[in-house]
């Protein structure tokens, strides 16, 4: 069974650079060919996707973020991490790392998030 | 982008009930349409992929039906643990990722 765990400081000071790392444990973060993605939730609000990253390295970003992130990936300790910098308050929010599984049927790839950390608050404040 | 909408916002019911969420999006999507259930304070956790395919260890009370533009998600005998909040997600932009504002069901 997979499972996720983020870590990192819970609390960041405006214009700084907020700093995550998932823990994946279970199994290999290089085994089967899946993306590994940051999503948040500011609190009472939706999701949001943040990016994504595959063991290659290879990124997808969200478009309104895309300036201000970095995902990167550490395959030795089994674990990606998620870079925010010049954070300002709306950027508070609860952030998630998942894996990205998918489904082929009909010709074509279906990608969901099926596995989830628990998820960590980061505060944005002086 | 891919705009995606759900209704209601929220509704109320009672243990046993029937329950329909819809999910729309602002163009087609085919069938790259999941669903999600988020508790408080818990991470969302898959209920249903690719639109009707139910997500392994999910209770067979849930199911998804759509295509296109218009989605479905029904909660057929509504049990105390499925009070939350249920989120659509289209993946038919991938890697771009959407999910809908969210629908929360709460007790009458």
């Amino acid at each position: 069974q997979v499972q996720l765990q983020e870590s990192g400081p819970g609390l960041v000071k405006p214009s700084q650079t907020l700093s995550l790392t998932c823990t994946v444990s279970g199994g290999s973060i290089s085994s089967g060919s899946y993306y590994w993605s940051w999503i948040r939730q500011p609190a009472g609000k939706g999701l949001e996707w943040i990016g994504r990253i595959y063991t290659s390295g290879s990124t997808n970003y969200n478009p309104s973020l895309k300036s201000r992130v970095t995902i990167s990936v550490d395959t030795s300790k089994n674990q990606f991490s998620l870079k925010l910098s010049s954070v300002t308050a709306a950027d508070t929010a609860v952030y998630y790392c998942a894996r990205v599984g998918y489904y082929y049927g009909s010709g074509s790839y279906v990608d969901y998030f099926d596995y989830w950390g628990q998820g960590t608050l980061v505060t944005v404040s002086s | 982008d891919i705009q995606m909408t759900q209704s209601p916002s929220s509704l109320s019911a009672s243990v046993g009930d029937r329950v329909t969420i819809t999910c729309r999006a602002s163009q087609s999507i085919s069938s790259y349409l999941n669903w999600y259930q988020q508790k408080p304070g818990k991470a969302p956790k898959l209920l249903i992929y690719a639109a009707s395919s139910l997500q392994s260890g999910v209770p067979s009370r849930f199911s998804g039906s759509g295509s296109g533009t218009d989605f479905t998600l029904t909660i057929s005998s509504l049990q105390p643990e499925d009070f939350a909040t249920y989120y659509c997600q289209q993946s038919y932009s991938t890697p771009l990722a959407a999910f809908g504002p969210g629908t929360k069901v709460d007790i009458k």
